[in-house]
C-alpha cells in the first residue's frame, strides 16, 4: 500500500518568508509525528498528534512553529519568518497507533532558507 | 544525562564480519525498543522491534538487557548494504506514543 508521503520534496525560501509542509500519513494510521533533522544531527522531536486528542508541542522549537492536522489525516507544518538556523529536512512518520509504535517516515522535505 | 545514548562510531568492519551496537537508556519506565536503519540523505526505517526475549531477523539479533538498561544489535555476516546509520528508538510507558530516538550509531562495511 501506499506509505507516508511529503510535500514538497525540496523548498527553498527566502529569510523572513512563511512556508508550508504537507504530510499525508499511511490511510488509518491515527498518530502522527514531525521531525526535523539538521546535516548530520539526530531527529529532533517537533509534535505528535494522536487521533482527536490535543497535540503534544513539546517540541516545537518557537512560537514560529506550528501544525495541523485536519479530519486526523492530513497535516501540514507551517513555519512563519523563516530563519536560515530552520534549514533542515522536515520529516513527518506515522503509527498505526492500536498496540503498537512503530513509525512509519516519509521522504521528507529539505528546506533551504537563503 | 541524555534520555537514549548510542556512541556515533563509525564501526569500521571488514565484510563477513561480526559487528555489534548497543544502546542505553536512561528511563526505567521504557516500555518499547526498536532499532531503525537510516541510510546516507534517506529516511529512517524500521529494522526490528526489540522483544524482552530477544529476537531474531536473519542476520540481525536484537536483545533487551533491563536491569541494565540497554539494548544491543548484533549483525553477523556484514554485507556492505549494511552500511548505514543505526537508530535506537525508546518509548516510554504512558498513554501516548511519543518515543525518543538516538542520535545514531553509524557502521561502514569495507570490501
Amino acid at each position: 500500500g501506499a506509505g507516508v508521503s511529503q510535500s514538497p520534496s525540496n523548498k527553498v525560501t527566502e529569510k523572513g518568508k512563511d512556508v508550508e509542509l504537507r504530510c499525508d500519513p499511511i490511510s488509518g494510521h491515527t498518530a502522527l509525528y514531525w521531525y526535523r533533522q539538521s546535516l548530520g544531527q539526530g531527529l529532533e522531536f517537533l509534535i505528535y498528534f494522536q487521533g482527536n486528542s490535543a497535540p503534544d508541542k513539546s517540541g516545537l522549537p518557537s512560537d514560529r512553529f506550528s501544525a495541523e492536522r485536519t479530519g486526523g489525516s492530513v497535516s501540514t507544518l507551517t513555519i512563519q519568518r523563516t530563519q536560515q538556523e530552520d534549514s533542515a529536512v522536515y520529516l513527518c512518520a506515522s503509527s498505526p497507533g492500536t498496540g503498537t509504535y512503530e513509525q512509519y517516515f516519509g521522504p521528507g522535505t529539505r528546506l533551504t532558507v537563503t | 544525562r541524555k534520555e537514549v545514548e548510542q556512541d556515533p562510531g563509525p564501526f569500521n568492519v571488514p565484510e563477513g564480519a561480526t559487528v555489534a551496537f548497543n544502546c542505553t537508556y536512561s528511563n526505567s519506565a521504557s516500555q518499547s525498543f526498536f532499532w531503525y536503519r537510516q541510510d546516507c540523505r534517506k529516511e529512517p526505517k524500521l529494522l526490528m522491534s526489540v522483544y524482552s526475549s530477544g529476537n531474531e531477523d536473519g542476520r540481525f539479533t536484537a536483545q533487551l538487557n533491563r536491569a541494565s538498561q540497554y539494548i544491543s544489535l548484533l549483525i553477523r555476516d556484514s554485507k556492505l548494504s549494511d552500511s548505514a546509520t543505526y537508530l535506537c528508538v525508546v518509548r516510554v510507558l504512558g498513554g501516548y506514543q511519543k518515543v525518543t530516538f538516538g542520535t545514531g550509531t553509524k557502521l561502514q562495511v569495507i570490501p
